[in-house]
């Protein structure tokens, strides 16, 4: 198994850019989440779905889109790169929404907007 | 005051010796609380995971619960090198169980 999936691994962006992080998970995992990281700061959450056509804001949405068309892919798309979005992206999943159950996470997406 | 609280360090300590790891949190209703390892430029790694009061021991690793002080902590103990990372205490929220409100994490040195 491969687990979570996440490309690129790094990126850099013009202001004004588009992109799609992408996600996939081979664990028939229900919920999947999409994070980003600043420099030494945790994570903060920023979509999350809990199924296949069901998505969910998180704390930091804006400047973001996400869907949900199958249970293994989890799209991440950035609309107007801003500076404010160069961060590390992680995204992450879980079977169902049982609150024992850890995150398993991809390795992440280091991305720079120039 | 900020949702889940850690000292962000660096706390160093010296090699063989006890980590002690903090973490307080504002949300009585949370029931689940993780500790995650992240090594620079990583991705984040569970340690252990709690949800009763008391300790919770794994190998080198215990998990401290204190909901009525709404404190969470992570003992290592011979503390080794390797154990040079950041630790994250993540804890779900009330309103939404599958989602978890993260620390900003503290740098632990281990000294040789």
């Amino acid at each position: 198994n491969a687990g979570v999936t996440q490309t690129p691994k790094f990126r850099i962006l013009k202001i004004g850019q588009s992109m799609t992080l992408q996600c996939t998970q081979d664990m028939n995992h229900n919920y999947m989440y999409w994070y980003r990281q600043d420099p030494g700061m945790g994570l903060k959450l920023i979509y999350y779905s809990v199924g296949a056509g069901i998505t969910d804001k998180g704390e930091v949405p804006n400047g973001y889109n996400v869907s949900r068309s199958t249970t293994e892919d989890f799209p991440l798309r950035l609309e107007l790169a801003a500076p404010s979005q160069t961060s590390v992206y992680f995204c992450a999943s879980i079977k169902e929404g049982i609150s024992l159950q850890p995150q398993h996470f991809g390795d992440g997406t280091r991305l720079s907007i120039l | 005051q900020k949702e889940v609280e850690q000292n962000s360090g660096p706390l160093s300590v010296p090699e063989g010796a006890i980590a002690s790891l903090n973490c307080t949190y504002s949300d009585r209703g949370s029931q689940s609380f993780f500790w995650y390892r992240q090594y620079s430029g990583k991705s984040p790694e569970l340690i252990m995971f709690i949800y009763s009061n008391g300790d919770k021991e794994d190998g080198r690793f215990t998990a401290q619960l204190n909901k009525a002080s709404q404190y969470v902590s992570l003992l290592i103990r011979d503390s080794q090198p390797s154990d040079s990372a950041t630790y994250l205490c993540a804890v779900n929220r009330m309103i939404s169980n599958y989602q978890l409100i993260w620390g900003a994490g503290t740098k632990l040195i281990i000294k040789p």
